[in-house]
């Protein structure tokens, strides 16, 4: 079975922060993982591919398949990197499974 | 901002009602989605079409079904079936087959059942 495991619900930090959002997946052959991002009033929309390797917004996402772990990360949070944030994993066909989100509030 | 749009924004259905969503992309996209989207539990697939005149369930299928009668356009009706109908809907399309392909998104349709 496909699964994504988003840990934190909420997350919180100060600007010029660090920024890990985890995520963590469950699929027995080779994942196609994805992170996709909402912010307020706008649609959701793809951020970054793992296949990709290249960083958006100064976010990267590397993928770690002996933990199983496709966990975003940026050195230093921006104000406008809050956010909803979605991690989701592609298995096989064309659809993706998601994880339950998490939102993410950088605090000036 | 178009390429994929859903109508009406909000929604408001009594119960008993069925109602349709509506999803049109102009992307020229095989593949289309629809989902739904709850508080704390992320986005989750109800049904999806990967070519036209042809869909498949997906992870929470029960109490909806949907058309795929045109490349452009992916209704979702939301039967008296459904038990727990009010949830924020949100459609998708991909360019289909092949890999990597990415799922642009809708700007979502708020249902409420009354």
């Amino acid at each position: 079975a496909q699964r994504v495991t988003q840990p934190e619900k909420l997350l919180s930090v100060f600007k010029g922060a660090p920024v890990e959002l985890k995520c963590n997946y469950s699929y027995s052959g080779s994942p196609e993982l994805f992170w996709y991002v909402q912010y307020s009033r706008q649609r959701l929309q793809l951020l970054l591919r793992h296949i990709s390797r290249e960083s958006i917004k100064g976010f990267t996402a590397d993928l770690n398949k002996g933990e199983t772990s496709f966990h975003l990360k940026k050195p230093f949070a921006q104000e406008e990197d809050s956010a909803m944030y979605y991690c989701a994993l592609r298995g096989g066909a064309q659809k993706l499974v998601f994880g339950q989100g998490t939102r993410l509030t950088i605090n000036p | 901002d178009g390429g994929i749009t859903q109508s009406p924004k909000y929604l408001f259905r009594k119960e008993g009602q069925n109602v349709t969503l509506s999803c049109e992309q102009n992307l020229n996209h095989d593949a289309m989605y629809w989902y739904r989207q709850d508080p704390g539990q992320g986005l989750r697939l109800i049904y999806y079409s990967q070519i036209v005149n042809d869909f498949q369930k997906g992870d929470i299928a029960e109490g909806y079904s949907v058309s795929r009668e045109k490349k452009e356009s992916f209704p979702l009706t939301v039967t008296s079936a459904q038990k727990n109908p009010t949830a924020f809907y949100l459609c998708a399309s991909s360019l289909g087959q092949g890999n990597h392909n990415e799922q642009f998104f809708g700007p979502g349709t708020r249902l409420t059942v009354l």
